[in-house]
């Protein structure tokens, strides 16, 4: 079965420091990958996707993700955080067959310290 | 591009009263529509896939009696919750995939509060 999983339930980082999301998903032959940004509240904004093509994906906010075929990873980086990004991070991917329904990873807190 | 709304944004209502939720797709059109309820500090949960112009297809466990949706066009979806308990109280969340593509884009949401 598919899954799709959040290593991190929270992470903390200084404004200024780099962060990297991680999620680890199983998909079938053609990944559709997601990530989504909630703030307290609010409903989702895409932050990134991956379907096929350039690996190297850039997102909104200041973020970039690779997809590692062989690490089964897409997992978004920002060189430098801004007390903004506070938020609720989620992965996601299609589900099996051709529903288009996602399956969302438990999500990621960041907290953002001054 | 690719704006979805909710409205209302919150409601509060009494026990055994329906309370109807709308999601829209504004500037695109959606053939199929998602409809997500979220608890505090979880993860997103799938209630039904609504597509438009036939009935909604309801993920395990969700009573679809309880949970009316009705996808009468290609921008507009309603969930409405029938009879709603304090049980029913949280965030709903609809999403919408323009014709043909695989993307979801979000609604902001709607804090049901059911006293």
């Amino acid at each position: 079965a598919q899954s799709v999983t959040q290593p991190d339930i929270h992470i903390t980082v200084s404004e200024g420091a780099s962060l990297e999301l991680r999620c680890n998903y199983s998909y079938g032959a053609t990944p559709y990958l997601f990530w989504y940004v909630q703030s307290p509240g609010q409903g989702l904004q895409l932050l990134l996707k991956y379907f096929s093509g350039d690996t190297l994906v850039q997102g909104i906010k200041g973020f970039e993700a690779e997809f590692k075929r062989s690490q089964s990873s897409f997992n978004p980086r920002k060189p430098s955080v801004h007390w903004s990004d506070a938020a609720e991070y989620f992965c996601a991917s299609h589900g099996s067959g051709n529903t288009g329904k996602l399956i969302f990873g438990q999500g990621t807190t960041l907290q953002v310290k001054p | 591009g690719a704006v979805v709304s909710q409205h209302p944004s919150r409601v509060i209502c009494k026990s055994g009263t329906s309370v109807k939720i709308e999601c829209r797709s504004l500037d695109f059109q959606a053939t199929t529509m998602f409809w997500y309820r979220q608890f505090p500090k979880k993860s997103l949960m799938l209630m039904a896939t609504s597509n438009e112009g036939s009935k909604a297809t309801y993920e395990q466990g969700v009573e679809k009696d309880k949970f009316l949706i009705n996808h009468a066009s290609l921008t507009l979806s309603t969930l409405t919750v029938t009879s709603a308990h304090p049980e029913d109280s949280s965030f709903y969340i609809c999403s919408a995939t323009r014709t043909g593509q695989e993307t979801q884009y979000f609604g902001p949401g709607t804090r049901l509060l059911v006293l």
